[in-house]
């Protein structure tokens, strides 16, 4: 178990620019869940997958953010022409199933200039 | 709506002091409650959980008990050590099939010698 494990680390970008992030669940988690955290301020919940199915959107996420998990395994975010609002830091978590606890990687974070 | 409200932080206690951090919640049904610890440089781990009314949830010496009657679920501890200086998040779920969980803004905690 090597735990959940995101990538980049930290993404500096310009107004404008896109932006994809990566997360790899813990093996043979079929729940994929993304979560914003802005400075000071717990996490939000974004997006979450079962297998590939995306089953729920919030509202935070604008028609500029989507996310994907093609296979089931991992799964990619992207922003496209980010905005100064959009700086965060990006939290993936995965979980086995049905009320199990959520498992949380370290996160991307997101600096836009 | 669903929210959670946190203790202000930062709070700085001496080793061996007696911690509590308040967290109150507000939910259209019956949340699950739990407390979630991010340590410097790691992810979000859950700590504990309570699922229903008077459920005590417990780890590593941290008890939090979920009060249907004031709405509240605070953590505490009757002595800290200066491995606990974290940030503690408490947080709901109302949705058993998916950990969609509403963060409150977490409590920054340091211990000192």
């Amino acid at each position: 178990d090597t735990g959940v494990s995101q990538d980049p680390r930290h993404k500096i970008t310009k107004r404008g620019q896109n932006v994809t992030f990566r997360c790899d669940p813990i093996s043979e988690h079929n729940r994929l869940y993304w979560y914003r955290q802005t400075l000071g301020q717990g996490p939000e919940f974004l997006t979450y997958f079962q297998n590939e199915a995306q089953l729920e959107k919030s509202r935070l996420l604008s028609d500029r953010f989507s996310a994907e998990r093609p296979k089931g395994s991992f799964s990619t975010l992207e922003i496209q022409r980010t905005e100064q609002g959009d700086s965060a830091m990006y939290l993936c978590a995965s979980s086995s199933g049905v009320g199990e606890k959520l498992f949380f990687g370290s996160g991307t974070q997101l600096s836009v200039l | 709506g669903n929210s959670v409200t946190q203790m202000e932080g930062p709070v700085t206690l001496s080793e061996e002091a007696f911690l509590t951090i308040n967290c109150t919640y507000t939910a259209t049904g019956y949340p699950s409650l739990f407390w979630y610890v991010q340590y410097p440089g790691e992810g979000l781990q859950l700590l504990l959980k309570a699922t229903k009314a008077d459920d005590k949830g417990s780890n590593k010496g941290f008890e939090a008990t979920y009060r249907k009657e004031t709405t509240s679920f605070h953590l505490e501890k009757g002595s800290v050590q200066v491995s606990d200086s974290a940030v503690y998040f408490c947080a709901l779920s109302l949705f058993q099939g998916a950990q969609k969980l509403v963060f409150g803004q977490g409590t920054r905690l340091t211990i000192n010698p």
